[in-house]
């Protein structure tokens, strides 16, 4: 059983274009994210969901909108895709602080 | 906010060898701290991980050490093997109203020789 998923994996679109992500977790967990990994590798908070209620927003360009219908389920649209935009998107889920975080298996965005 | 600092960016050692790599973090607030293996490709893992009440935690060939004076911790990884060959964050999480928002560090390249 996977704990955490993501869907698509992998995710190739043109400029301009509008895309979703999905991700639902069957842990129970009560906190979900996002990250997004560049092609550095480096790893960065975008959002985090508790409860459906939005509590972290890490000054991310308001093309991005996460969306949470239910606390196993935490959604996230990008409009207007740029090229900088290309990097792959990790959902997240924890049982509250100090605690593992699993991740997704990713989606690969490219923006052609 | 908080910003963790990790080094090396990339460490090669033959198999058998040890390897230790290196964090600092700013935030004194910051009581969690998660190390995370990366295979390419894949999804980071959780490989260890420890709590500002505790200076160190042994889990067989890994090991991770915090000086909460300083604002350091260590990853020490012995009778390293190819498999071990990944990349591995750390990361930083204060509690309260961070809900378990981890920080991570700019990510260490092992590499492991046979």
């Amino acid at each position: 059983d996977t704990a955490v998923s993501q869907t698509p994996k992998y995710l190739v679109t043109q400029m301009g274009n509008d895309k979703s992500i999905k991700c639902e977790q069957n842990l129970g967990h009560d906190t979900m994210y996002w990250y997004k990994q560049d092609s550095k590798k480096f790893l960065k908070i975008m959002f985090s969901y508790n409860n459906k209620e939005l509590i972290i927003n890490e000054t991310v360009p308001n093309r991005f909108s996460p969306k949470s219908p239910d606390k196993a389920h935490l959604n996230l649209h990008i409009n207007s895709l740029e090229l900088g935009d290309s990097a792959v998107y990790f959902c997240a889920s924890t049982q509250g602080g100090g605690t593992e975080a699993f991740f997704g298996q990713g989606t690969r965005l490219t923006v052609v | 906010g908080e910003n963790v600092e990790q080094h090396p960016s990339t460490l090669s050692v033959q198999e058998g060898d040890s390897a230790v790599i290196k964090c600092t973090y700013s935030d004194s607030a910051s009581n969690y701290f998660p190390w995370y293996k990366q295979e390419l490709g894949k999804r980071p893992q959780l490989i260890i991980d420890i709590r500002s009440n505790v200076g160190e935690k042994k889990d067989q060939r890994i090991a991770v050490t915090l000086n909460k004076t300083a604002k350091h911790f260590s990853l020490h990884i012995t009778e390293t093997q190819p498999e071990d060959s990944a990349v591995y964050f750390c990361a930083a999480s204060a509690g309260g109203t961070s809900y378990g928002k981890l920080t991570f560090g700019q990510g260490t390249i092992l590499t492991v020789h046979p």
